[in-house]
């Protein structure tokens, strides 16, 4: 149980051009949902937090006019590179979580991430 | 504020023996700890988790973690190490009300024939 999905695994796509990634959680209701970013050989840094049917908060320095995030269903939320340019090729995870789960409300469970190359 | 610093970003054991992987945190308030694992191509999984009961956390796979408040650690341990333990490890500290995960740089292992 609790798995999360994310796609495409890998994109490539040319500078300017937009792309959109997708999390999906295939056996629980997400009630939230966080989009990561992981630099090479870094860790992860929380990027925005969204709640279903409501407006997504970003992390300070993360433009929200550039990732756009929308999480219109308790299943999936999406993030969306707009005018994506090489400086933004990452590789990017979504988890989800769920205070539905009894025994560890808070526990947020990881997508295998997306793999992000801009040219 | 929330911080998690992992002290060694490689280590390198023999099959078979010992794994330490170091975590320090910084936490205003009483924190709560994980560990995740990350294979490649692979989302991160849940190791264990401290949450303010048992300070000796035991999790899958054979590994435990201890929660020492007066030295700010949460060191990774498990006795004996397999091949299959190859990967990534990132220490997490939670935000306040669980709200949001701050990682440590992560450790990558590598476990030797």
């Amino acid at each position: 149980g609790a798995v999360v999905s994310q796609h495409p695994s890998r994109v490539i796509c040319k500078s300017g051009t937009s792309v959109k990634i997708e999390c999906r959680s295939l056996d629980f209701q997400a009630t939230t949902m966080f989009w990561y970013r992981q630099f090479p050989k870094k860790s992860l840094m929380l990027m925005a937090t969204s709640n279903e049917g409501s407006k997504a908060t970003y992390e300070q320095g993360v433009e929200k006019d550039k990732f756009l995030i929308n999480h219109a269903s308790l299943t999936l939320s999406t993030l969306t590179v707009t005018s994506a340019h090489p400086e933004d090729s990452s590789f990017y995870i979504c988890s989800a979580r769920t205070i539905r789960d009894r025994t560890f409300p808070y526990e947020q469970y990881f997508g295998p991430g997306t793999r992000l190359t801009v040219t | 504020a929330q911080s998690v610093t992992q002290l060694d970003s490689h280590v390198s054991v023999s099959e078979g023996t010992p794994v330490l992987l170091r975590c320090n945190y910084s936490s205003s308030y009483s924190p709560s700890l994980f560990w995740y694992v990350q294979h490649p191509n692979k989302g991160l999984q849940l190791l264990l988790k401290y949450t303010s009961a048992a300070t000796l956390v035991k999790g899958i796979n054979g590994f435990e973690a201890e929660f020492k408040k007066s030295e700010t650690s949460f060191h990774l341990t498990k006795p004996s190490a397999h091949m299959s333990d190859a990967a990534e490890y990132f220490c997490v500290v939670s935000g306040y009300n669980f709200n949001k995960f701050y990682f440590g740089s992560g450790t990558k292992l590598n476990v030797k024939p």
